[in-house]
């Protein structure tokens, strides 16, 4: 199947520093990518949708400035969480769409467990 | 906002019992996924239903979907203790909006 491979899988970073997780699909092109944001027992709240060669489209309530997505390639898109801040703490995990595959299905990565002290 | 929305939130079983488990949305979908989540990983995939079909099966997984009611049912035959996870459905609308899931646990 599939594989998307996230990193890192946990981080621990002072408040006021940025941090960067990248999400790689490793065996196949991805031209979307979602992210993702989980906090405990919680679901996945959608965040925003990292397409290719373009400005990443982001849900309401989501501070585009705060949450950098780059999708440079089509196999790489990364989540910059600047200016970090204890209640950024949480769960990020990616996804990505399999160009021609099953319709709708995502393929995730491992989740990336963010923690600001 | 969400979409899906599964119950029970959480559910306890024994060994061998079987676990059902539901998701009710609120628009019109093209289809209805389901996926699990072990403790602190990513999702999986698990099954996919289209909007034009009423029942899936893949081994110990069986999947209804009623769009009438906009509901689907998840059941897992014959359960074991690696089933353990929490379950979610997702529906695609125009994008994929996770439910908040069901949290199950199988006791040996």
């Amino acid at each position: 199947g599939a594989v998307v491979s996230q990193h890192p899988s946990w981080v621990i970073c002072k408040s006021g520093t940025s941090v960067k997780i990248e999400c790689r699909s490793l065996d196949f092109q991805a031209t979307t990518m979602f992210w993702y944001r989980q906090f405990p027992k919680q679901s996945l709240m959608l965040m925003a949708t990292s397409n290719e060669g373009s400005k990443a489209t982001y849900e309401q309530g989501v501070e585009k400035d705060k949450f950098l997505i780059n999708h440079a390639s089509l196999t790489l898109s990364t989540l910059t969480v600047t200016s970090a801040h204890p209640e950024d703490s949480s769960f990020y995990i990616c996804s990505a769409v399999l160009e021609g595959g099953l319709t709708g299905e995502l393929f995730f990565g491992e989740g990336s467990r963010l923690t600001v002290l | 906002s969400q979409q899906g929305e599964e119950d029970p939130q959480a559910l306890s079983i024994q060994e061998g019992e079987n676990a059902t488990m539901n998701c009710s949305y609120k628009t019109s979908i093209n289809n209805l996924q389901w996926y699990r989540q072990n403790s602190g990983r990513g999702l999986v995939h698990l099954i996919l239903i289209r909007s034009n079909e009423r029942e899936k099966h893949s081994g110990r997984l069986r999947v209804t979907l009623d769009t009438s009611k906009k509901s689907s049912s998840l059941l897992i035959t014959a359960s074991r203790a690696a089933d353990t996870a929490s379950y979610f459905c997702a529906t695609d609308s125009d994008k994929i909006i996770f439910g908040k899931g069901t949290r199950l646990h199988i006791l040996p």
